[in-house]
Order: structure tokens, then C-alpha cells, then sequence
């Protein structure tokens, strides 16, 4: 079965605290990876990505996610919390169906980061 | 100029009636997905439609029918609406439907059934 889990489904910090979002995938084949964040009565949209190459990935706002293969994992941080980044956070796989190989993005539970002063 | 967008974001009606959210992407993708959020945020795939062809057809009520009149549009209409409908509908698009990419999404309609 492929899915994806991710860990605490509330996180809270300190403004300018470490914020450690955790994500797990299980997957029979290395998956393409998201982080897509949803601020309050909007859509979502994407953080990051990891689709191949360096395991390390840059997005956007500061925040930056690692795949370890090894772990299964592919946890978000950013270095210093801002009040700005309080919103539910997903962690996404896309993998291809089985069947006539469509794609499909596969999201976690998500996250509620809160941020407070 | 938004890229995907929904109407209406808000609907409220009671159990029974009949409703569609309709859904616009203007990036000029072909394929798009329905999303259903739950009020505990979990998001599962509805369906998705690949030029006017639905290729993806989760175990969904046959309640929900889509329609896609053309690559650009896919429309969701719910038969006999039940309180479990109550939910935030997204609509996504992506460019092909093996793209392994982005999805673009639509700030959503919040469906509330009474």
C-alpha cells in the first residue's frame, strides 16, 4: 500500500523557534514528494518539491524539506518560525496508478503549525 | 486573473436537493481533479479528467456525477445531497495526467448540507 503519514497533527512554536514537520511515506518505488500549505479559507499551495537530484529542496518562505530514502522521510523545517507561517501543512506523494499509469497526488493527514509570540 | 477558479465558494442547502460546483482553469491544462476536504482536513481524490475523458474514479457515491464539457471546465453536480456531503470541494488542474508535478488549485467551495 502506498501513503503517506505525517506525525502530530498540531505543532506549535515559539516565533523565531525551529518549526519540524514530520512525513513518511510507504512507497514500492521512489515517489515524487510535496509539501503544499493552506492558509485559512484558501487553496493549497505548493511549498516544495523533490522529484530527483539533490535530496535537499529550497522552497519557498524560508522553508526547506530533505528525502532520506533510507527513512522513508521527507520532513519540512524552517529555521525561524514567523506568525505568518501559522496554516495546516501537507505533505503529498504522487505515484502512478496501476492502471493505465495516471497519476494522482496522495495527501497526508496534514499538520496545524501555530505559531505564537 | 485567477487560474483555477470555483463557483460558488459557499453553498448551503438542505438534505435532498440537488447541487453543482462548477470549476475553470485557464492555464491551459488537460487534465483536472476534483479534491474532497473533510472537516478534519484529510483531502481524497475524487476523480479526474484528462481532455473530457475521466481517467481517475475513486470509490465515490454514484451520487456525484462530473462533467467535463471541455478541457478547461469540470463541473460536479450532487444528486440527493446527505449531511456526510458537508465538506470543502477543491478543484485542481495539472498539464497532462502522468505529470508528476504541481497541481494547481481553486480556493474551494465550502458545501454545507442541513
Amino acid at each position: 500500500a502506498q501513503s503517506v503519514t505525517q506525525l502530530g497533527s498540531h505543532v506549535s512554536v515559539s516565533e523565531g523557534a525551529l518549526v519540524l514537520l514530520r512525513c513518511n511515506y510507504s512507497s514500492s518505488v521512489p515517489p515524487y514528494l510535496f509539501w503544499y500549505v493552506q492558509y485559512p479559507n484558501q487553496g493549497l499551495q505548493l511549498l516544495l518539491k523533490y522529484t530527483t537530484g539533490a535530496t535537499l529542496v529550497k522552497g519557498i518562505n524560508g522553508f526547506e524539506a530533505e528525502f532520506k530514502k533510507s527513512e522513508t522521510s521527507f520532513h519540512l523545517t524552517k529555521p525561524s518560525a514567523h506568525m505568518s507561517d501559522a496554516a495546516e501543512y501537507f505533505c503529498a506523494v504522487s505515484l502512478e496508478e496501476f492502471s493505465g499509469g495516471y497519476n494522482k497526488l496522495i495527501f497526508g493527514a496534514g499538520t496545524r503549525l501555530a505559531v505564537h509570540p | 486573473d485567477t487560474a483555477v477558479s470555483q463557483t460558488p465558494k459557499y453553498l448551503v442547502t438542505q438534505m435532498g436537493n440537488d447541487k453543482s460546483i462548477k470549476c475553470e482553469q485557464n492555464l491551459g491544462h488537460d487534465t483536472m481533479y476534483w479534491y474532497k476536504q473533510d472537516s478534519k482536513k484529510f483531502l481524497k481524490i475524487m476523480f479526474s479528467y484528462n481532455n473530457k475523458e475521466l481517467i481517475i474514479n475513486e470509490t465515490v457515491p454514484n451520487r456525484f456525477s462530473p462533467k467535463s464539457p471541455d478541457k478547461a471546465h469540470l463541473n460536479l453536480h450532487i444528486n440527493s445531497l446527505e449531511l456526510g456531503d458537508s465538506a470543502v470541494y477543491f478543484c485542481a488542474s495539472s498539464p497532462d495526467s502522468h505529470w508528476a508535478g504541481e497541481l494547481f488549485f481553486g480556493e474551494g467551495s465550502r458545501l454545507t448540507v442541513l
